[in-house]
């Protein structure tokens, strides 16, 4: 099955740096990414995703990009605010499931 | 409002006995989801099913059960076969795989 690495497992930053999350993946086969945000007590909130046919994908501040080849995916966050802090997951789809990563807690500090 | 509910937010139950967690969606999604979230540990899937009357197993499917009667119901049962069931459970849903939506959660605490 599909195992998907997630690095770092925490992050702190100042705010209005920039941050990164990095995953990779073993299934050549996955072809959806998504990023979730989940804050404290709370579900997961998809932020953003990207399809194996797209290299790149900017939201605003968010922006993911994937290797195909390399089979890794990032996450960037420019310009961090406090409101950023929480847990960050990537996932991939392989065959009809999401594989999850272990997570980031991603700390801004004001 | 579209969502999806779980119920209870919180969850107490003592060791041998068996509890019933419910998520409920009103999205139209046909695909629903269970997770069990431990820390560091990320999401682990428990269940999931595609269709009403149909289910799978996941990768930590052992000491649950679960049901899918209707369209938006998807419960899950933790018996008292699962080990070590303390935990925060997730219910996700979706329409075809990819984007899934979460509900807010379940911590279920063992006794």
């Amino acid at each position: 099955g599909e195992n998907v690495e997630q690095h770092p497992s925490t992050l702190s930053v100042q705010e209005g740096d920039s941050a990164v999350i990095k995953c990779t993946y073993s299934d050549s086969a996955s072809n959806y990414f998504p990023w979730y945000k989940q804050e404290l007590g709370k579900g997961p909130q998809l932020i953003i995703d990207i399809r194996s046919n797209v290299g790149e994908k900017k939201d605003q501040r968010i922006a993911v990009t994937l290797n195909k080849t390399a089979k890794h995916f990032s996450l960037h966050i420019t310009e961090t605010q406090p409101e950023d802090s929480a847990v960050y997951f990537c996932a991939a789809r392989g065959y009809s499931t999401l594989t999850f990563g272990k997570g980031t807690m991603l700390l801004v500090s004001p | 409002d579209g969502g999806i509910t779980q119920s209870p937010k919180y969850l107490f139950r003592k060791e041998g006995q068996n509890v019933t967690l419910s998520c409920e969606q009103n999205l139209n999604h046909d695909a629903m989801y269970w997770y069990r979230q431990d820390p560091g540990q990320g999401l682990r899937l428990i269940y999931y099913s595609q269709i009403v009357n149909d289910f799978q197993k996941g990768d930590i499917a052992e000491g649950y059960s679960v049901s899918r009667e209707k369209k938006e119901s998807f419960p899950l049962t933790v018996t008292s076969a699962q080990k070590n069931p303390t935990a925060f459970y997730l219910c996700a849903s979706s329409w075809g795989g990819d984007e899934q939506f979460f509900g807010p959660g379940t911590r279920l605490t063992v006794l």
